[in-house]
């Protein structure tokens, strides 16, 4: 099956800082690709829609400036969480397509903001 | 706008019993619909999927069913064993919403020995 990678799998920064999560198709491209929060005992929130050579959509209430998300290649997405605050601490997950009807996930990253 | 909901939020029950887990979802133009794994702190592993067209699949232990017309999915854990622990989600992939799947909250379950 198709296999995305997400990387790193756990950060733990100081207040302020900048984090960049990665997330690379495999074996397959992806066009689009997605970028769910969760936080503790919540299911899956969809942040923005990443997609390949163009801007990312982002769901109501997303600060765009807060998570930067870039795709500049058919196999990469990232996730850049701008100047990181304890508030943004959380289990982040990114999704690709493969085909018309199968979403893979990453193994996610838990984010510590100190 | 797509709503999917599980019921219950949580479920604790003993070893070797069997159980369901229910899903609805409020639109039924789905075009197939997902059941998932989720152990604590870690992505998603995909358990089911069902086809919009198909009623049920089953995959050892676990069967799902698919009642679209009435918005409704069932996951059956058949000699439930404390290595199913986990949280179980049910997403729809929409018709009309691209590759895009809507997640409900989630059932936490807890098998005990």
């Amino acid at each position: 099956g198709a296999v995305v990678s997400q990387h790193p799998s756990r950060v733990i920064c100081k207040s302020g800082t900048s984090v960049k999560i990665e997330c690379r198709s495999l074996d397959f491209q992806a066009t689009t690709m997605f970028w769910y929060r969760q936080f503790p005992k919540k299911s899956l929130m969809l942040m923005a829609t990443s997609n390949e050579g163009s801007k990312a959509t982002y769901e109501q209430g997303v600060e765009k400036d807060k998570f930067l998300i870039n795709h500049a290649s058919l196999t990469l997405s990232t996730l850049t969480v701008t100047s990181a605050h304890p508030e943004d601490s959380s289990f982040y997950i990114c999704s690709a397509p493969s085909g018309q009807t199968r979403l893979f996930f990453g193994s996610g990253t838990q984010l510590s903001v100190l | 706008k797509q709503e999917v909901t599980q019921i219950p939020a949580a479920l604790s029950v003993p070893e070797g019993e069997n159980l369901v887990l229910n899903c609805s979802f409020t639109d039924s133009a789905i075009y197939n619909l997902q059941w998932f794994r989720q152990d604590p702190g870690k992505g998603l592993t995909s358990l089911l999927l069902i086809q919009s067209s198909q009623r049920e699949q089953t995959s050892g232990r676990l069967n799902a069913s698919l009642d679209k017309s009435s918005g409704r999915s069932t996951l059956y854990i058949a000699a439930s064993q404390p290595g199913d622990s986990a949280t179980y989600l049910c997403a729809v992939f929409d018709s009309n919403a691209g590759n895009m799947l809507t997640f409900g909250g989630g059932t936490r379950l807890m098998v005990k020995p």
